[in-house]
């Protein structure tokens, strides 16, 4: 089973505020990606990459930035936090491309933008 | 509309009666994935399966393809199987997923 961790889990900032949620795989894994979840939309893509420095807009990427400094390494950047943006978000990593496009999930962070 | 649309929205079982959760979808389905989501929050990969039938454990996953739907049967239901159980799809190798909504599955003792 593939190791996707998040961190923090839990995260409170104020309206204005910056904000960056980190997602680590150690699985050598191509794809990783950036969802968000609430209530009646379901998980939602933010953004992906398919490798070390490369960046794909996913479906509802206002107000976020995201960069993939290394293949294990994707960060979230919330540059100016609304309350918008509470939402349980969650990391992911697959290795497609190479025919395993199964997505594995960390464990989640909870923002609260206050 | 949403691509993906997962019936029914919610489910009650009795411990050991079965669970049949369905998933339709509007376009082609290059992957589908069910998940499994528990309350506390954690997602958790139970099958890849878009074509045909897999099995693993009490987990039964049927996708036919040309008829764009996908079911999941839990076979004797236990109290830990309560959670929402959510489906997702690749609509052409795009290497996104496209959620559903989820059923929501409470088991009572």
């Amino acid at each position: 089973e593939a190791a996707v961790t998040q961190s923090p889990r839990n995260k409170v900032t104020v309206t204005g505020g910056n904000v960056t949620l980190s997602c680590r795989q150690t699985n050598s894994h191509n794809y990783m990606y950036w969802y968000r979840q609430d209530t009646g939309h379901g998980l939602r893509l933010i953004h992906y990459s398919y490798g070390a420095g490369n960046l794909q807009i996913g479906d509802v990427p206002d107000g976020y930035k995201a960069t993939r400094t290394t293949q294990e390494d994707f960060f979230l950047l919330l540059e100016l936090a609304s309350p918008s943006q509470t939402s349980l978000y969650f990391c992911a990593s697959s290795d497609a491309d190479r025919g395993k496009d199964t997505q594995y999930f960390g464990p989640g962070t909870r923002l609260l933008v206050l | 509309g949403q691509q993906v649309q997962q019936s029914p929205s919610s489910l009650v079982l009795q411990e050991g009666e079965n669970a049949e959760l369905q998933c339709n979808f509007s376009s082609t389905a290059t992957q589908l994935q069910w998940f499994y989501q528990s309350p506390g929050g954690s997602l958790v990969s139970l099958l890849s399966n878009p074509s045909g039938t897999k099995h693993t454990g009490r987990l039964t996953s049927t996708t036919v393809t040309k008829e764009r739907r996908s079911s999941l049967h839990i076979s004797s239901s236990q109290t830990t199987d309560s959670g929402t159980y959510l489906c997702a799809i690749d609509p052409g190798n795009t290497r996104k997923l496209i959620f559903g909504l989820g059923t929501t599955l409470q088991v009572q003792p």
